[in-house]
């Protein structure tokens, strides 16, 4: 089983519409957790924290599910300007430190 | 200003060269990271520096060599290196290691 793995989707939506993503983690121990979007041939770029007990910004909420391993990040109102790719991070902690791994990333296409 | 500023933007080089890669971090962290973005692939974490101490090397080949003279700065030094390796290598830095991570714009590797 990977460390972390997404749907790498493509996932097509029309504008407005509400989309989903999930992240599951195979390391209990792991501590922090970020959604980081990247566009084609740009950096990743820090979208938002995820928080024990889930935090909203705007349009975007993201949750942590540590019963189950997995970290969600919910679009509302999509925008054309959301099409992306999102990755999601997860920082196991080992005796050397953390050790940050990234998801493969999901790809977003919002169509107008 | 860029938080975090890479070059050179593009790279070629031959099999045969030694170049180095850049990266300054205009943000007060602590911890600076390397990573390897190659086509189709997630995001592999090469080094972690953390207070200019090496804290995580991902059992990188040796023709990589990381240096950090200053918790601002990283390099690195590239040599005898394979078409296989041409890639994005992107810079990133954080607070503390396990931190959120804002990177750099990356340098575009191609070997021939």
């Amino acid at each position: 089983r990977k460390e972390v793995e997404q749907d790498p989707g493509p996932f097509n939506v029309p504008e407005g519409a509400t989309v989903a993503f999930n992240c599951t983690y195979s390391n209990s121990a792991s501590q922090s957790f970020f959604w980081y979007r990247q566009d084609c041939r740009k950096e990743p770029k820090l979208l938002m924290s995820v928080y024990s007990s889930g935090n909203e910004d705007g349009r975007f909420t993201a949750q942590l599910n540590r019963a189950s391993q997995y970290i969600s990040l919910l679009i509302r109102d999509s925008k054309l300007s959301d099409s992306a790719t999102y990755l999601c991070v997860v920082n196991p902690r080992n005796t050397g430190g953390f050790k940050t791994i990234f998801g493969a990333g999901t790809r977003l296409f919002v169509k107008a | 200003e860029t938080g975090v500023t890479q070059t050179p933007r593009h790279l070629v080089m031959g099999m045969t060269n030694k170049k180095s890669l850049k990266c300054e971090q205009h943000l007060g962290h602590n911890a600076m990271y390397w990573y390897k973005q190659s086509a189709k692939k997630p995001l592999e974490l090469m080094f972690v520096y953390s207070l200019e101490e090496r804290v995580e090397n991902n059992s990188v080949p040796s023709r990589f060599s990381p240096e950090c003279p200053n918790s601002s700065h990283l390099f690195l030094h590239l040599h005898t290196l394979q078409p296989e390796d041409s890639a994005l290598y992107l810079c990133a830095s954080s607070q503390e290691e396990g931190f959120e991570a804002f990177f750099g714009q990356g340098t575009r590797l191609t070997v021939v």
